[in-house]
């Protein structure tokens, strides 16, 4: 059970909007930085969203990031059936000096 | 080109050693801080261990302290994971991953310990 919960799935169909939650504590999301990254198991994991809600370059602007007090929330729109991935927020632990994952988060285009 | 490259990784007996390796390209290896993390099999993503850029700090996550050690060579340009008492459930895929302040920005492709008889 990881700290950052998030739920382990999702779906909605094509060209539509998600959302993909990401709940912590004061400790962790409260008072830092959340980035979140997109893995398909077996490759590289890609960073989507830095520091709350910044997009690397060329990350298009379907995927936005936010963050109020402990939970942040991941939001892609005009969903793409190439979206399908496993979805992972992160943040660091000032009080335990970890860094920690959420438990990803499947997302399914039907 | 901008790479992270890992190696290393293979079949060792329950109680052995393994020592991981990430070879960096393409930037400047010692400004940045580096990670090691994994995916166990049906698992999500596990931050394992942290080294500044200069070497002087590390952080560990408690299931691998005492256990692995982290550490890197900056005139080589790489990264290490010196993994002891190796356990089955320390099966996974490690990555070793760049750190720019907060965040992630640069993975490599992973490297695969499977700990057996």
């Amino acid at each position: 059970q990881s700290v950052l919960t998030q739920p382990p799935s999702v779906s909605a169909a094509p060209g539509q909007k998600v959302t993909i939650s990401c709940s912590g504590s004061s400790s962790n999301i409260a008072n830092n930085y959340v980035s979140w990254y997109r893995h398909l198991p077996g490759t590289a994991p890609k960073l989507l969203i830095y520091d709350n809600n910044k997009r690397p370059s060329g990350i298009p602007d379907r995927f936005s990031g936010s963050k109020s007090g402990a939970s942040a929330t991941l939001g892609i729109t005009g969903l793409q059936t190439g979206d399908e991935a496993d979805y992972y927020c992160g943040a660091w632990d000032s009080s335990l000096s970890v860094w920690f994952f959420g438990g990803g988060t499947k997302l399914t285009v039907l | 080109e901008v790479q992270l490259v890992e190696s290393g990784g293979g079949l060792v007996q329950p109680g052995g050693s393994l020592r991981l390796s990430c070879a960096a390209s393409g930037f400047t290896f010692s400004n940045y801080w580096l990670s090691w993390v994994r995916q166990a099999p049906g698992k999500g993503l596990e931050w394992l261990a942290n080294i500044k850029g200069d070497g002087s700090t590390k952080y560990y996550v408690d299931s691998v302290k005492g256990r692995f050690t982290i550490s890197r060579d900056n005139a080589e340009n790489s990264l290490y994971l010196q993994m002891n008492s190796l356990r089955a459930e320390d099966t996974a895929l490690y990555y070793c991953a760049r750190a720019t302040y907060w965040f992630f920005d640069l993975w490599g492709r992973g490297t695969l310990v499977t700990v057996s008889s």
